[in-house]
Order: C-alpha cells, then structure tokens, then sequence
C-alpha cells in the first residue's frame, strides 16, 4: 500500500490565487513527522516546511501552510497569493517513528503558476 | 560552499561498467542519506548512514550496490555491473542530526545515464 498519496498530478493556479495540493498518508506509527519539499526545473530539491505527528497547530512558514488533519491522515500544503516561481513539482514526505531516518516520498504534483 | 556538494553531476557510462558518485555533506551533519529519482517520480530511499552507526542499507535494489562513508563525512555510492535500469537522479542529503524534526538538506544531485 502507498504510504505516501499525492493524487493531483498536475495542477494549473492564476498567479495571485491560493492553491492548495493534497498529501494523505498511511502509519500505524504514533510518531511520525511530515515534510514538503519544492522541486523546480532546475532539479533541487528545497525544504519548505514540517508538520510533526504531535504539534497542536498548523505549521505555517511565509506564504506556506500546512492544512493538518491527524484523523484525516492528510496534510495538505497551502500556498496563499501564488506567483510565478512557485511552478515546480512539489513533494509530499514522512518520517515514521524514531527509529526510521529515511523519508518516504508521494509521487509529485506538478504545479504550473499562469500569469 | 555550505550546501551539499555532489559529483559529477552527470555521467553517461556503458552498460556493464562501474560508476562512483561522491556526495560531501554540510559540515557538522551527522546524517548522510543517499535517495535515486528516476524521471517523473518520488525518490526512493537507498542508503543512511548516522555518525559511527552501522549504515541502514535496507533501500539497496541490489548487490551491486554499495556506499561508504569515510571519517563521517564524504560518502561514496558505487554501482557495480550498470544496467540500464540503473539510469536516474541520484541525490545525497544531509541533516544535522537523525531528529525527526530536522529537515534533510540536498545536493543537486548526479544524472546518471547508462548506454
């Protein structure tokens, strides 16, 4: 089973509007952390923001969100007032309980950003 | 610089022959961890390696496959025998410490292609 799900492949945003891209996940683990990361053209990947198993509110960091719902299994990234460079893949991860380092990572949605 | 270096960058080989990539992490990390992009997907975990800890190779497709990491810094991943199968984006990343909450830290990672 996929422990990771990103179901929008692609995804097209106005420039200027908020848009949201969906993460749900699959642990038994009661400790398990959650990350995204940007991946533009260019290939790196670069960090944008955690979400731990046991933090009480959303993470937030700039324009960037985490729509956290634990019952759910979902984490979703928010990015309010989209621009240009935001067109990347974007990357859903996790980190189950405190013996696994690794990440295991979602397939990817595209986000394409028009002006 | 202060990112994670990777080299080279791409490398074009024959099938059949070795390769070594080499991946030299932020100062001070502790955690090394090598992951393969193959074209349009996620990554998939390889390789970690945490201070003088015995190395989690559990993401290893194959024997051909081997790291090592010298004096807890610089690491190495050879493929041995490349196949065409082998071909992908191989990345390093470093964090500072195995913390769930400490956010991996990537190279630009090495294109591998295999003929």
């Amino acid at each position: 089973a996929q422990k990771i799900t990103q179901t929008q492949p692609g995804m097209f945003v106005q420039e200027k509007e908020a848009v949201t891209l969906d993460c749900t996940y699959d642990t038994s683990d009661p400790s398990y952390g959650l990350f995204w990361y940007k991946q533009p053209s260019s290939g790196e990947m670069i960090f944008l923001i955690y979400q731990g198993s046991y933090d009480q509110q959303n993470a937030t960091e700039g324009r960037y969100s985490l729509n956290f719902q634990k019952a759910r299994k979902s984490a979703n990234l928010v990015i309010s007032a989209s621009q240009l460079g935001d067109s990347a893949m974007y990357f859903c991860a996790m980190r189950e309980g405190l013996y696994h380092s690794q990440l295991i990572w979602g397939a990817g949605t595209k986000l394409i950003i028009k002006p | 610089g202060a990112g994670v270096s990777q080299s080279p960058s791409n490398k074009v080989t024959e099938k059949g022959k070795d390769v070594e990539l080499r991946c030299d992490p932020i100062s001070g990390h502790t955690a090394l961890y090598w992951y393969r992009q193959s074209l349009g997907q996620g990554l998939e975990f390889l390789i970690y390696f945490q201070g003088n800890s015995a190395p989690d190779k559990s993401g290893l497709p194959s024997d051909r496959f081997s790291a090592e990491r010298t004096g807890g810094s610089v690491s190495t991943l050879t493929i041995q025998r490349t196949q065409q199968e082998d071909s992908a984006v191989y990345l390093c990343a470093s964090s500072p410490s195995r913390s769930m909450v400490q956010p991996q830290h990537f190279g630009d990672g090495t294109r591998l292609s295999i003929l």
